[in-house]
C-alpha cells in the first residue's frame, strides 16, 4: 500500500521548453502533495506544498511562473517546468501524504523524474 | 526553529557488520520521526516511523531505530549489513502544523565492502 508514480522517470528537452510532470498516488488519497528537488550527492530541496483543489504553497526563493504546479485530485498532482533552462536540470521527487488510516502523518514519494534540459 | 543533523555524510562497513547511522533533532516536542532509503537515481522509501509508545521500532530490510528523547536522537541500526543495503539514508522530522512539511537531514552515504 501507499504507491506513489511519477512520470516521465527520464526526460530530455530543449532548452525554452516546457516539461510536465506528473505524480500520482495510486492506493490512497492524497490530500497533501509535495515536489522537492534534488541535486547530486544532497538532500531534498522542498519546492513547494499542494493541497488538493487549493493554490501551491511555494518555498522561498522558487519561481512559481516557473514551475506550475496543479494538484486538480486527490490521487493526481503536476509539476509544470516552463522555459526549461540547463540550470533547470535535476532530480525531481514527488511525494504524497493524506489523513486516512495507515497513511496518515506519513510521506510516500515516487521514484523521481530526472530532468536533462539541453 | 526545527533541524535535522546527520553527522556523518559517509559510512563505510563490512559486508556483516553492524551498523548505526546517527540522526539528531531539534524541536521543542516530540515530533514524528522517519528513516527513509534512497538507492541511486531512485525515489525514498520508507525505513521506519516513530510516532509515539515503544521507543524501539521495527523496519523493513532488518533495521530499527531507536529514539532517546533526553539526546534528542533517532538513531538508525542493523546487526548484520548486506551488499544491497549501500544506499542514501535519510533521517526526516515532520509533519508540521505550519504546513504540513517535513525536514530532511542531509544525509548519510553507506558503502558496504566484501
Amino acid at each position: 500500500g501507499a504507491v506513489v508514480s511519477q512520470h516521465p522517470s527520464r526526460v530530455i528537452c530543449k532548452s525554452g521548453t516546457s516539461v510536465k510532470i506528473e505524480c500520482r498516488s495510486l492506493d490512497f488519497q492524497a490530500t497533501t502533495m509535495f515536489w522537492y528537488r534534488q541535486f547530486p550527492k544532497q538532500s531534498l530541496m522542498l519546492m513547494a506544498t499542494s493541497n488538493e483543489g487549493s493554490k501551491a504553497t511555494y518555498e522561498q526563493g522558487v519561481e512559481k511562473d516557473k514551475f506550475l504546479i496543479n494538484h486538480a485530485s486527490l490521487t493526481l498532482s503536476t509539476l509544470t517546468v516552463t522555459s526549461a533552462h540547463p540550470e533547470d536540470s535535476s532530480f525531481y521527487i514527488c511525494s504524497a501524504t493524506s489523513t486516512g488510516t495507515g497513511t496518515s502523518n506519513t510521506q510516500y514519494f515516487g521514484p523521481g523524474t530526472r530532468l536533462t534540459v539541453l | 526553529a526545527q533541524s535535522v543533523t546527520q553527522p556523518d555524510i559517509h559510512i563505510t562497513v563490512s559486508e556483516g557488520a553492524s551498523l548505526e547511522l546517527r540522526c539528531n533533532y531539534s524541536y521543542g516536542a516530540t515530533p514524528y520521526l522517519f528513516w527513509y532509503v534512497q538507492s541511486p537515481g531512485q525515489g525514498l522509501q520508507l525505513l521506519l516511523k516513530y510516532f509515539s509508545g515503544d521507543t524501539l521500532v521495527q523496519g523493513i530490510k532488518g533495521f530499527e531505530a531507536e529514539f532517546k528523547r533526553s539526546q534528542s536522537s533517532f538513531n538508525l541500526r542493523k546487526p548484520s549489513v548486506h551488499w544491497s543495503d549501500a544506499a542514501e539514508y535519510f533521517c526526516a522530522v515532520g509533519p508540521f502544523s505550519t504546513g504540513n512539511q517535513f525536514y530532511f537531514g542531509t544525509g548519510t552515504s553507506l558503502t558496504v565492502i566484501p
